[in-house]
C-alpha cells in the first residue's frame, strides 16, 4: 500500500489565519481525498483532489474556505482560510490507487490536528 | 442520509475475549471498509468486504456482510490491550460518486488488561 505523509503534523493557530497543510504519498495514484474529523466525531468528506483542474467539493464545502491544490499525482495541498474555533479538527488526506491489485481500497495519512484560538 | 451507523457507540472488555461491533448502512453500496483509529491519530485500513461477499477473515479479524439487511459485522478474537481504539465502518456506494468513503460514528473498544 502507499506510504502517505501529512506536513505538519499538528498546530496551533489564531482565529483569521490560514494554514496549508500538505499531503506527500511515495507512489503515483489515481484518486486524492481530504477528510476532516471533528472532535469525537467521524469523518466528513471534505473534496476529492483533482490532478490539474478545480477540486471536486461535497456539499456545505466551498473552495474560498478550503483551497486544494494537486499539481501532480503523488502530492496535494489543502488550505483552511480564515480560520475560527469551528476548524479545530484532524485533516486528513487519502488515496486510491485504482491501477493497483486493491484499487478500490482507500488508505489513510496519519492526519493533521489543528487548534484554533 | 448517513450510511455506516456502528454500535455499540462503546464496548469495554477483558483482554482474550471476543469483541462484536455491528455497522448498518441505508444505501446499495459496492463494498464496506473498516478501519482503526488510535487516539485520534491516522486511520488504519482493516479489512474490505465487496458487496458479493458475505465473510471475510484476516487475522483475528472476522467481518461478515447481510447486504439483505444492509448490515456489517467486525469480530476481534482474542482480545488484546493493543486493540484498543476506535473502530469505523465506511461504505463505498454503488452508483454514481462511487469513490467516496461515507463513515458511521464508530465504536470505542477498550480491552482491559
Amino acid at each position: 500500500s502507499a506510504v502517505i505523509s501529512q506536513k505538519p503534523s499538528r498546530d496551533i493557530c489564531q482565529r483569521g489565519t490560514s494554514l496549508t497543510i500538505q499531503c506527500q504519498v511515495d507512489s503515483q495514484v489515481t484518486m486524492m481525498f481530504w477528510y476532516r474529523q471533528q472532535p469525537g466525531q467521524s469523518l466528513t468528506l471534505i473534496a476529492t483532489a483533482n490532478q490539474g483542474s478545480e477540486a471536486t467539493y461535497e456539499s456545505g464545502f466551498v473552495i474560498d474556505k478550503f483551497p486544494i491544490s494537486r499539481p501532480n499525482l503523488t502530492f496535494s495541498t489543502l488550505t483552511v482560510s480564515n480560520m475560527s474555533p469551528e476548524d479545530s479538527s484532524i485533516y486528513l488526506c487519502s488515496v486510491e490507487d485504482w491501477a493497483s491489485g486493491d484499487g478500490e481500497t482507500q488508505y489513510f495519512g496519519p492526519g493533521t490536528r489543528l487548534l484554533v484560538l | 442520509s448517513q450510511q455506516g451507523e456502528e454500535d455499540p457507540q462503546a464496548l469495554s472488555i477483558q483482554e482474550g475475549e471476543n469483541a462484536t461491533m455491528n455497522c448498518s448502512y441505508k444505501t446499495s453500496i459496492n463494498n464496506l471498509q473498516w478501519y482503526r483509529q488510535n487516539s485520534g491519530r491516522g486511520l488504519v485500513h482493516l479489512i474490505l468486504i465487496r458487496s458479493n461477499e458475505r465473510e471475510k477473515h484476516s487475522g483475528r479479524l472476522r467481518v461478515t456482510l447481510d447486504t439483505s439487511k444492509k448490515s456489517s459485522s467486525l469480530l476481534i478474537t482474542a482480545s488484546r490491550a493493543a486493540d484498543t481504539a476506535s473502530y469505523f465502518c465506511a461504505t463505498q456506494n454503488s452508483g454514481g460518486s462511487n469513490y467516496k468513503l461515507t463513515f458511521g460514528k464508530g465504536t470505542l473498544l477498550t480491552v482491559n488488561p
